[in-house]
């Protein structure tokens, strides 16, 4: 089982919809939680973070973590192309951080 | 307020040549973590260093591949006696110092390395 899951994607939304990026990660005691976007040819871009049970909103992003589920989200809404992109979800492993392989989103103007 | 700094942005190397890659982390932040993506695949981890002292190299290649964070200056990954499949892109992120699990990273532009 490998340590941070996401689904590859790509995941396709309509512009104006919202997309819903979902992680599965499998350290119990994992304490932080990150999205990064990552524009192809382009550095990771941190654009959330999560410590705690529940939700956080920043904007159009929002971030729900379940720790006894083991899960991480990422909500998009209002989505635009400029949306699209590679999402990373990481998550601890004592000082670092393991990345998932990332879901790949495709907003359709 | 300048960002983390990488550089060279690009690097082509022979194989067989020594790569160097540099890291200058954000001000005020003293940790400094390297990662590699190969093309089409997801960020791997490769080490995590601290001024002065490397606290985790459990990602890094156990030949060729040496990391370093010096009192003064900019982090340094080296790549002795590179080979085609070292051709990757390298991102050096880093965080403040934090007491509890990870602080938020944050990454440089990266290095594209193409080894001929």
């Amino acid at each position: 089982q490998k340590e941070v899951e996401q689904n590859s994607g790509p995941l396709s939304v309509p512009e104006g919809a919202i997309a819903s990026l979902n992680c599965t990660y499998s350290d119990r005691v994992s304490q932080s939680f990150f999205w990064y976007r990552q524009y192809s040819g382009k550095s990771p871009e941190l654009i959330m973070s999560i410590y705690s049970n529940g939700d956080k909103e920043d904007g159009r992003f929002t971030a729900q973590l379940n720790k006894a589920s083991q899960y991480v989200s990422l909500l998009i809404r209002d989505s635009q192309p400029s949306d699209s992109a590679t999402y990373l979800c990481a998550v601890n492993r004592g000082n670092m951080l393991t990345f998932g392989g990332g879901t790949r989103l495709m907003v359709k103007p | 307020n300048a960002g983390v700094m990488q550089n060279p942005r690009h690097l082509v190397r022979r194989r067989g040549q020594e790569a160097r890659l540099r890291c200058s982390p954000m001000k005020g932040h003293s940790h400094v973590y390297w990662y590699r993506q190969l093309p089409e695949e997801g960020l791997k981890f490769m080490v995590y260093l601290q001024k002065e002292n490397i606290i985790d190299e459990s990602g890094m290649p156990k030949e060729r591949f040496s990391a370093e964070f010096p009192k003064e200056g900019p982090s340094i990954l080296r790549i002795q006696q590179v080979v085609r499949g070292d051709s990757a892109a390298y991102f050096c992120a880093s965080s403040p110092p934090m007491t509890v699990g990870a602080g938020e990273q944050y990454f440089g532009p990266g290095t594209r390395l193409t080894v001929t």
